[in-house]
């Protein structure tokens, strides 16, 4: 049975750039949910989604944006790209109504550098 | 603005002592406590948590201690084994959003 898997491991773009990062759920999960994690940081909530909708949304701009496909995987989209975006981008799956945060599965995520 | 907050980045402690982690928050609407634990290229993983109304969870070698009053909880590794490096993220939770601290890395020398 596979975790979470994200694609690409590795990214690197220039500035000013759009970017779309991907995550496949763990087998029987049904909700998605990306974090940015900066250097020094700890991971930061930046939306979920279930149902092919965004549920919830953290403290993040437009320019982040996302989906969610009928078979549960889902994007991350980021849009004019700023320095201050080079993080690894984690996405984390859960069967919706699971105990909080315990049932969280996370992928390795794609490490962002942007120049 | 961190409202989770691990205030000691690393951590070193022999083999079969005792490793304690510390975390402190500000938000007093936090339900749920939990700490993951992070190897190098991997995700974080789930290791123990605590609801907001309880004040100790054990499980095995490891226990969460959560003081209320104090804002403040902690992770208490007994024995420590050298497969417990890692990094340690405190999160907490309130309305199903998770806000995680900054992490200790730990390193258990053998």
């Amino acid at each position: 049975d596979a975790g979470v898997t994200q694609s690409p491991t590795h990214l690197i773009k220039t500035r000013g750039q759009q970017v779309t990062l991907r995550c496949s759920p763990k087998s029987g999960h049904d909700t998605v949910s990306w974090y940015q994690q900066a250097l020094g940081q700890g991971p930061q909530f930046i939306f979920q989604y279930y149902e092919e909708e965004e549920r919830q949304r953290g403290n993040f701009p437009d320019r982040f944006s996302g989906h969610q496909f009928p078979n549960y995987s889902s994007e991350l989209n980021v849009n004019a790209l700023l320095l201050g975006d080079s993080a690894l981008y984690l996405c984390a799956s859960t069967p919706y109504g699971a105990r909080v945060g315990v049932e969280q599965f996370f992928g390795p995520g794609t490490r962002l550098t942007v120049l | 603005d961190q409202q989770v907050k691990q205030n000691s980045p690393s951590l070193s402690v022999q083999e079969g002592r005792i490793s304690i982690l510390n975390c402190d928050y500000t938000n007093s609407m936090f339900d749920y406590f939990l700490w993951y634990k992070k190897y190098p290229a991997e995700g974080p993983t789930f290791l123990i948590s605590i609801s907001s109304i309880k004040d100790k969870n054990e499980d095995g070698r490891f226990t969460v201690f959560l003081n209320k009053s104090a804002k403040h909880l902690s992770l208490h590794i007994v024995p420590s084994q050298p497969g417990d490096s890692a990094v340690y993220f405190c999160a907490a939770s309130a309305f199903n959003q998770f806000y995680f601290g900054t992490g200790t890395s730990l390193t258990v020398i053998p």
